[in-house]
């Protein structure tokens, strides 16, 4: 069945890069995303990447797909006190409409 | 700031009570969506509707009751709800079915 995976916590120091990792089990995914949802808040999409993509770069962003591993991952550059919030892996799989979504990853900042 | 509006904010409500949440965008988008979110869950997908059409439900109970009146709203209808059902209410919308959803601050419903 269709499956992401991420680890549930990350802490870094402010001003470090954080990366969070994710892996799926659905190939026929067309897109891969990165949600995030700060507190009380709704999910914001964050970056998405298609799946024949292997890279995206936005800003401090940066999306790595390995579609052979069915690895996702998330870089965050200089990371500041804004970014602490859940971010939430997610594909497209095998179905059009239907997001699955992984457990989330709760990223915090050290100062 | 999200281009999908949802209201109200936060509900309370008791188990005989009849209320709605409103969803609203105007992305020109032509799907749109409603998840539920328990805490420190991820959202689950209740119900899709295209073209203003109900596509898919997912195994919902009769006390939620969608309604797409156009292709800008989407209405969640609350009737005799338990109090496991006290979670974040989500709307979604996207291009087309297959394209990146955005979502709105959600309304935190609370069952007495």
């Amino acid at each position: 069945g269709e499956d992401v995976e991420q680890s549930l916590f990350l802490s870094v120091r402010e001003g470090d890069s954080s990366v969070i990792n994710c892996t799926y089990t659905d190939s026929s995914s067309t897109y891969l995303y990165w949600y995030k949802q700060e507190p009380g808040a709704g999910l914001q999409l964050l970056t998405y990447i298609f799946s024949n993509m292997d890279m995206k770069q936005d800003q401090r962003l940066t999306v790595l797909l390995n579609k052979k591993d069915k690895h996702l991952s998330l870089r965050i550059a200089d990371t500041q006190t804004g970014d602490s919030a859940i971010y939430f892996c997610a594909e497209n799989g095998s179905s059009a409409s239907k997001i699955i979504f992984g457990s989330g990853t709760r990223l915090s900042i050290r100062p | 700031d999200t281009e999908v509006t949802q209201t109200p904010k936060h509900l309370v409500m008791g188990m005989t009570n009849k209320k709605s949440l409103k969803c609203e965008q105007h992305m020109g988008h032509r799907a749109m969506y409603w998840y539920k979110q328990k805490a420190k869950k991820p959202p689950e997908l209740m119900f899709v509707y295209s073209y203003e059409k109900l596509s898919i439900n997912e195994s919902v109970p009769s006390r939620f009751s969608p309604e797409c009146p156009n292709s800008s709203l989407l209405n969640l209808h609350l009737h005799a709800l338990q109090p496991e059902d006290s979670a974040l209410y989500l709307c979604a919308s996207s291009a087309g079915l297959s394209q990146p959803q955005h979502f709105g601050d959600g309304t935190r419903l609370s069952i007495l």
